[in-house]
């Protein structure tokens, strides 16, 4: 079956600019989650969605960031006024119920953000 | 600020060799400790979801062990082929929020023919 798919693969934009990231979890996850993996790092814990209410979005880094999962499917990442520091793979994640514990997270490729 | 290590950062090794890697967490609070192997332009994929202390698992030749007493667990490959040449992260899961993973940096591994 289809897996975690994410686009674009890849991003260029300018910095100051507005742009939007789409995750499309596995059919009938409920939880969806975003990660962000700066160079050198571990990926880091950016937002948790229970269906289509972001359960915990302690991870986000400031009010340039947000995320939405209208119909608790597809999510869409959206980052304002982007910063050279944004730069970094964008990495989402389903499961199909909450609780991480036993429960596997399936990934996606990510999206490479580049901002110049 | 809750902190996994892992060690080493990279690591270069012939083929047919055998090789370990070590991440280490917080010893309380422990819910489950997850390892993923991730492939240049591919996905994280999942190896093992370990949630009980002296738990052991295996997956061919790749295998793991869990210590959550003193907040440690090993990947052990043996006989590395060059197919095994990707970064091994692991991620800790606090019983405070059991739906975050929270990452190592990873251990690069590249295997030689």
């Amino acid at each position: 079956g289809a897996g975690v798919s994410q686009t674009p693969s890849n991003k260029v934009t300018e910095k100051g600019k507005y742009v939007e990231l789409r995750c499309d979890p596995i059919s009938g996850h409920t939880a969806l989650y975003w990660y962000r993996q700066s160079l050198g790092q571990g990926p880091e814990f950016l937002i948790y969605f229970q269906g289509t209410g972001a359960a915990d979005d302690s991870g986000l880094p400031n009010d340039r960031f947000f995320a939405v999962r209208p119909e608790g499917s597809v999510s869409t990442l959206k980052i304002q006024r982007t910063e050279r520091g944004d730069s970094a793979v964008y990495l989402c994640a389903s499961s199909l119920l909450g609780l991480a514990g036993d429960n596997e997270q399936f990934f996606g490729p990510g999206t490479r953000l580049t901002v110049l | 600020i809750l902190n996994v290590e892992q060690s080493p950062q990279s690591l270069h090794v012939q083929e047919g060799d055998s090789t370990n890697f070590t991440c280490s967490f917080p010893s309380s609070n422990f819910y489950a400790l997850h390892w993923y192997r991730w492939e240049t332009a591919k996905s994280p994929e999942a190896l093992f979801v370990m949630t009980l202390n002296g738990d052991e698992k295996k997956k061919g030749r790749i295998s793991a062990t869990l210590n959550t007493k003193e907040g440690y667990s090993y990947l052990y490959i043996k006989g590395s082929q060059p197919e095994d040449s990707a970064t091994y992260l692991c991620a800790f899961i606090s019983a405070d929020s059991s739906y975050k993973l929270i990452f190592g940096s990873g251990t690069r591994l590249l295997v030689r023919p």
